[in-house]
């Protein structure tokens, strides 16, 4: 069974400090993504990465940095923490191509005081 | 770059009843097509997803029609059950850009006994 797995699931943090999410997959997929979750607007993605060493900017990604040194790991990175960025945030991996189909983790949830 | 627009943002049914989800989206070279599923505070889980060659596909009480004229996708669950109730989301991915999966924002369902 593939696995993704996120840390810390809760998170509350002050305004202007700094976030790290992390994420870890043993699925062997190239791909890796960050979305964030809010209220009517579905999954956003932030960034995306094809393997280790790459990072790609997605759909919204002001205010946020990534990082994947292995194909294991990638995080997403908040250097200075806003309300704004409070959110839900999932991680996913895959590989299209295939089924093309994504397998998250169960979700971060950060709250941004 | 692709965007996509998923209708209606919730829906109730009673059960036994059909359910119908529409997703519209931009990109014409989109290849890939999906549909998940996400139970309360968890991830998305993949229900169906199908390549750009397929018009129609049919698992498990779900059907997924994919109209390429209108750029448009469908998820149909017959005979609804109070375990469906939850929130689906589409996705695609495979167009011009390339290896990102965009999401739409999500229909809430809701099956009533």
């Amino acid at each position: 069974e593939a696995a993704v797995t996120q840390s810390p699931r809760n998170k509350v943090a002050v305004t202007g400090g700094k976030v790290t999410l992390s994420c870890n997959q043993t699925n062997n997929h190239n791909n890796m993504y960050w979305y964030r979750q809010d209220t009517g607007h579905g999954l956003r993605l932030i960034h995306y990465s094809y393997g280790a060493g790459s990072t790609e900017k997605g759909d919204i990604p002001d205010g946020y940095k990534a990082s994947r040194p292995s194909q294991e790991n990638f995080s997403l990175i908040l250097e200075l923490a806003t309300p704004s960025q409070t959110s839900v945030y999932f991680c996913a991996s895959g590989d299209l191509g295939a089924t093309g189909q994504l397998y998250f983790g169960e979700g971060s949830k950060l709250t941004v005081l | 770059g692709e965007q996509v627009e998923q209708r209606p943002p919730h829906l109730s049914v009673p059960e036994g009843d059909s359910a119908v989800i529409i997703c519209t989206y931009t990109d014409s070279a989109t290849a890939y097509f999906y549909w998940y599923k996400q139970e309360p505070g968890a991830g998305l889980q993949l229900l169906m997803s199908v390549f750009s060659n397929v018009d129609r596909k049919e698992e498990q009480g779900l059907t997924v029609l994919l109209n390429k004229k209108d750029k448009q996708l469908s998820l149909n669950l017959t005979a609804a059950h109070p375990g469906d109730s939850a929130v689906y989301f589409c996705a695609v991915s495979g167009g011009t850009g390339g290896y990102k999966v965009v999401f739409g924002s999500g229909t809430r369902l809701l099956v009533s006994p």
